[in-house]
């Protein structure tokens, strides 16, 4: 069965870091991208990053850019997405998703849609 | 930054046709990806490159896209597909990949 399995959830204090873990399993994950989502409570759905893991290619919102950062860890089939400096703006449910990659004539990866995710994780900023 | 706009709501009866658009400035030349959330739940990749349906979503749901607006059809909606509809894509440069604000749907 393929899924995404994602760590519990977090609480933490604004300015620290958090790093929420993405496994995969049913799959190997290096033909793949793995997308990070968040949603705030009642809001919509928000796009940060993701990794192309073919290329090791990663790309960052604008908005997060500086505090976002996304890695590999391969021993464990997975993927990781580090938040630093965190703020109470930042509470919300963190997905993480996989996208199916297709090369293209001109050699460039194309995404096919984000066809599995995780379970999601909620992360609480407080003091 | 990109935006790409839907309605904050669609209501239709069940069996009607439900239409949620979404318009961005690039969608002539880069696809949208549509998702459905149901509430507490992580979303489903219900159309893919503007028109293709993953094997285990309905028939029913189908996808297009003229000019800068890109379009969900749900044929005879059901109630069970009450939900949030999401469209995504990418600008021009592909720097700036974004979710559309959302589109609750009501079917009722």
């Amino acid at each position: 069965q393929v899924q995404l399995v994602q760590s519990g959830a977090e609480v933490k204090k604004p300015g620290a870091s958090v790093k929420i873990s993405c496994k995969a399993s049913g799959y190997t994950l290096t033909n793949f991208a793995i997308q990070w989502v968040r949603q705030a409570p009642g809001q919509g759905l928000e796009w940060m990053g993701w990794i192309n893991l073919v290329t090791n290619k990663r790309k960052y919102s604008e908005k997060f850019q500086g505090r976002v950062t996304i890695t590999t860890d391969t021993s464990a089939n997975g993927v990781d997405m580090e938040l630093t400096n965190l703020r109470s703006e930042d509470t919300a449910v963190y997905f993480c998703a996989r996208e199916v990659l297709e090369l293209d004539a001109g050699g460039h990866y194309e995404g096919l849609g984000m066809d599995v995710w995780g379970q999601g994780t909620t992360l609480t900023v407080s003091s | 930054s990109y935006e790409l706009t839907q309605p904050p709501s669609v209501s239709v009866s069940p069996g009607q046709t439900a239409r949620i658009t979404c318009s961005g400035d690039a969608l002539p030349k880069k696809y949208a990806d549509w998702y459905q959330q149901k509430s507490g739940q992580a979303p489903v990749l219900v159309i893919y490159e503007d028109t293709k349906r993953p094997s285990e979503i309905p028939e029913r749901f189908s996808g297009s896209s003229s000019g800068t607006t890109a379009t969900l059809t749900i044929d005879g909606a059901q109630v069970d597909d009450e939900a949030d509809y999401y469209c995504y894509s990418t600008d021009i440069t592909e720097n700036h990949e974004v979710f559309g604000g959302g589109t609750r749907l009501t079917v009722l």
